[in-house]
């Protein structure tokens, strides 16, 4: 089936630096990826939505120039959170969405210290 | 716009026993849903959808969950928990659109964290 292969799975980063997650459809092309983040004991909240090809489309609060998404390719997106702060630690999930329906990534726990 | 409710944040139960947990939506348009299930520091995993036809949807694991319009629910029922059911589980709504993406953006319930006692 579907597989969303989502890197690295944990990251530690200093306050300041940025960090890039990754995710990559691994046997589809996945034209659509969404992108969420989840906060311990919460629910996953929509941060941006992007097409291969062109801008992501961010959700109402979110930090275009913070959460910086590039899906360049259709097996490929990726999102980098630039000058990350203690508040920005969360847990990211992306999903490849399609005709199919949706498959998401294994999720990349943040840690900003 | 769409939404998700689920009823409970936490649901616990003894193994063997009915699972029932509850999921209520709003929606414009005709929805799709979902029921995922995920354990600590994991992604999502699939448990069922419904789209269109029939209501009763059957899904991985023994779980089962059905469509009614009527009272805009979607509850996700197993009819004897096991162990390895323990997880939080999230109900999701999503609206079909055109185009090449049939799939829209997922909206989410809080999630309910099911605990099964021996």
């Amino acid at each position: 089936g579907a597989v969303v292969s989502q890197h690295p799975s944990r990251v530690i980063c200093k306050s300041g630096t940025s960090v890039k997650i990754e995710c990559r459809s691994l046997d589809f092309q996945a034209t659509t990826m969404f992108w969420y983040r989840q906060f311990p004991k919460q629910s996953l909240m929509l941060m941006a939505t992007s097409n291969e090809g062109s801008k992501a489309t961010y959700e109402q609060g979110v930090e275009k120039d913070k959460f910086l998404i590039n899906h360049a390719s259709l097996t490929l997106s990726t999102l980098t959170v630039t000058s990350a702060h203690p508040e920005d630690s969360s847990f990211y999930i992306c999903s490849a969405g399609g005709d199919y329906g949706y498959t998401f990534g294994s999720g990349t726990r943040l840690t900003v210290v | 716009a769409q939404s998700v409710t689920q009823l409970g944040s936490h649901v616990s139960v003894s193994e063997g026993a009915l699972v029932l947990l509850r999921c209520n939506y709003s929606s414009s348009v005709p929805p799709y849903l979902f029921w995922y299930v995920q354990y600590p520091n994991q992604g999502l995993q699939l448990l069922l959808k419904y789209t269109t036809g029939a209501t009763l949807v059957k899904g991985i694991n023994g779980f089962e969950a059905e469509f009614k319009k009527s009272e805009t629910s979607f509850h996700l029922t197993k009819p004897s928990a096991h162990m390895s059911d323990a997880a939080e589980y999230f109900c999701a709504v999503s609206v079909p659109m055109g185009g090449g993406t049939s799939y829209g953006k997922l909206t989410f319930g809080q999630g309910t964290i099911l605990t099964v006692h021996p």
